[in-house]
C-alpha cells in the first residue's frame, strides 16, 4: 500500500545549524510529494511540494528533491532559525479515489538560540 | 482570501452531548476531509467527501458522522461524544488530482 515514513523526533538544533529531516515513501504510480509545517497552536500549512521525479521544491530557505530512485523527499535547510521551531509533516498524494493525502507522523523541531 | 474555516476553535463538552464542528471552504474544492491529530499517532483521516452528497469512511470513522449538502460545507458530527474522542481536529479541502490540501486552524475538543 501507500505510506510515508519520516524520521522520529524530536530534533533539537542550535540556531544556524544545518537541518535534514528524512522522508521516504511507498506508492504506486507517480505521487505528488509535500512538506507541511505546523507552528504551535496553528493548522498545517504547505511548505513546499514536488510533482514529478527530480523536481526540487523550495520555500523560506527549505528545499526537498523528489528522488524516485530512492523513493525519498528529504527536507533540508542550510541555517535554521528559532522561528523554524515547529512540527514538520511529509505527505504524498497518489491521486487515488479516496481523496486523501498520506501523512508521515511528523517531526518536531526545536531550535535554540 | 482562500481559506478553510473551522468553528469552534476550542470546545469542552460532556460525555454523550451531541456536538457539531463546522467546516467551510471558499475555494470551490471538490474534496474535503476530516482528520484527528493525536500525540504519537500523527494525522488520521476520519471521513472524506469527493463531492456533494458523496462521502466515505477514512481510517478512524467510528463515533463520527459527516454530511456534504453543499460544496463549501462539511460538518463533523459527534452524536454521543466519549472521552477517547478528545483530540485536535482538522478539516481540509483540495481540488481533484495530485494536489495539495488546505487546512483549517483546528478544533481542540475535550470530552469529560
Amino acid at each position: 500500500g501507500n505510506s510515508v515514513t519520516q524520521m522520529e523526533g524530536p530534533v533539537t538544533l542550535s540556531e544556524e545549524a544545518f537541518l535534514t529531516i528524512n522522508c521516504t515513501y511507498t506508492a504506486t504510480g507517480y505521487p505528488s510529494l509535500f512538506w507541511y509545517v505546523q507552528y504551535p497552536g496553528e493548522g498545517l500549512q504547505l511548505l513546499l511540494k514536488a510533482t514529478k521525479a527530480d523536481d526540487k521544491g523550495s520555500n523560506k530557505g527549505f528545499e526537498a528533491t523528489y528522488r524516485k530512485e530512492t523513493t525519498s523527499f528529504h527536507l533540508e535547510k542550510g541555517s535554521v532559525q528559532v522561528s523554524d521551531s515547529a512540527v514538520y509533516f511529509c505527505a504524498l498524494n497518489y491521486g487515488g479515489s479516496q481523496g486523501n493525502l498520506i501523512f508521515g507522523k511528523g517531526t518536531k523541531l526545536s531550535v535554540k538560540p | 482570501e482562500a481559506q478553510v474555516t473551522q468553528n469552534p476553535r476550542y470546545l469542552i463538552t460532556v460525555t454523550g452531548k451531541k456536538l457539531t464542528v463546522t467546516c467551510s471552504q471558499n475555494m470551490n474544492h471538490e474534496y474535503m476531509s476530516w482528520y484527528r491529530q493525536d500525540p504519537g499517532l500523527g494525522l488520521r483521516q476520519i471521513y472524506y467527501s469527493m463531492n456533494v452528497e458523496v462521502t466515505d469512511k477514512g481510517d478512524v470513522p467510528e463515533g463520527y458522522k459527516v454530511s456534504r449538502k453543499e460544496k463549501r460545507n462539511f460538518p463533523l458530527i459527534l452524536e454521543s461524544p466519549s472521552p477517547n474522542q478528545t483530540s485536535l481536529y482538522f478539516c481540509a479541502s483540495r481540488n481533484a488530482g495530485y494536489t495539495e490540501a488546505f487546512f483549517g486552524q483546528g478544533t481542540r475538543l475535550t470530552v469529560v
